[in-house]
C-alpha cells in the first residue's frame, strides 16, 4: 500500500501499514513546505512543516521528508488508522514572494 | 473560542448577482487568505491581507474583491456572479505568513452560481 516517487490522486492501504505521500513541487526558490490534512466537508488542517534547510522531520506518527534536488516532498505515516483517512495537500511557500501554492492532493482510503 | 468562521456555509446565488462572503478570526492574527477549492483541486490562492487596510493579490482575483477594515473580518465579494465561480471558499488566516506559521482553515462556504 506505499507509493514512492510518484504522486498519485488516490492511495489506498490496510489499516497498520505505513503510508507514503508525495509531492513534486515547482518552484526552486520555495523555502517552507506544508502537510495538510482535508477531512470530508471540513477545511484542511495543519500536519507538520518543514524548512528548506532541513530534509527530514518528525511528528507524532508523521515525517516529511524533502529532497530539494529533485523538487519532492513525502509525508509518511506510521502505522495508518482509519481516522487517517483524507485528503492530503502539499503546500510550497516563498517567503519572499508571499504566496503558498497547494498541489491538487491525495486521497487516502484506508482499510479495516 | 470560537477559531475562525465564515458565513454562509452554503449560498445558492444567481448569474450576475452580488455575493459577500463573510470570514471572523477571534485570534488576532495578522493574516488572513480567501481560498477557492474546486473539486478534485487543491486550493487556490484569491487575495490575502498581512493586516488591516493591506491586501494583496493571490493567484485568481479577478471578479472578487476584498476588504479588511478590521483586523478580525476579511470579507469576499463576488461584484457580478458567474458560473464558472461555483465552488468551496475557504478562509484562513495566520500568526504570520510563508516561514514559520501555519494557516487555520474555515470550515468553508460552498457557493453554487446557476
Amino acid at each position: 500500500g506505499e507509493s514512492v516517487g510518484l504522486h498519485l490522486p488516490t492511495l489506498s492501504v490496510q489499516e497498520g501499514d505505513n503510508s507514503i505521500i508525495n509531492c513534486a513541487y515547482s518552484n526552486s526558490a520555495s523555502d517552507y513546505f506544508i502537510w495538510y490534512k482535508q477531512e470530508s466537508g471540513k477545511g484542511p488542517q495543519f500536519i507538520i512543516d518543514i524548512r528548506s534547510n532541513m530534509d527530514k522531520r518528525q511528528g507524532q506518527r508523521v515525517t516529511v521528508l524533502l529532497n530539494k534536488t529533485v523538487k519532492h516532498l513525502s509525508l509518511q505515516i506510521a502505522a495508518t488508522q482509519p481516522g487517517d483517512s483524507a485528503v492530503y495537500f502539499c503546500a510550497e511557500n516563498n517567503t519572499n514572494a508571499g504566496k503558498s501554492t497547494f498541489g491538487d492532493g491525495t486521497t487516502l482510503t484506508v482499510k479495516p | 473560542d470560537a477559531g475562525i468562521t465564515q458565513s454562509p456555509r452554503y449560498k445558492i446565488t444567481e448569474t450576475g448577482r452580488q455575493v459577500t462572503l463573510m470570514c471572523h478570526q477571534t485570534w488576532s492574527h495578522s493574516y488572513m487568505f480567501w481560498y477557492r477549492q474546486d473539486l478534485g483541486h487543491g486550493l487556490r490562492l484569491i487575495y490575502y491581507s498581512a493586516a488591516a487596510d493591506i491586501t494583496d493579490k493571490g493567484e485568481v482575483p479577478d471578479g472578487y474583491v476584498v476588504s479588511r477594515s478590521k483586523t478580525e473580518n476579511f470579507p469576499l465579494t463576488l461584484e457580478s456572479a458567474t458560473r464558472s465561480q461555483t465552488s468551496v471558499y475557504f478562509c484562513a488566516s495566520s500568526e504570520s505568513y510563508g516561514s514559520s506559521y501555519e494557516q487555520y482553515f474555515g470550515p468553508g462556504t460552498r457557493l453554487t452560481v446557476t
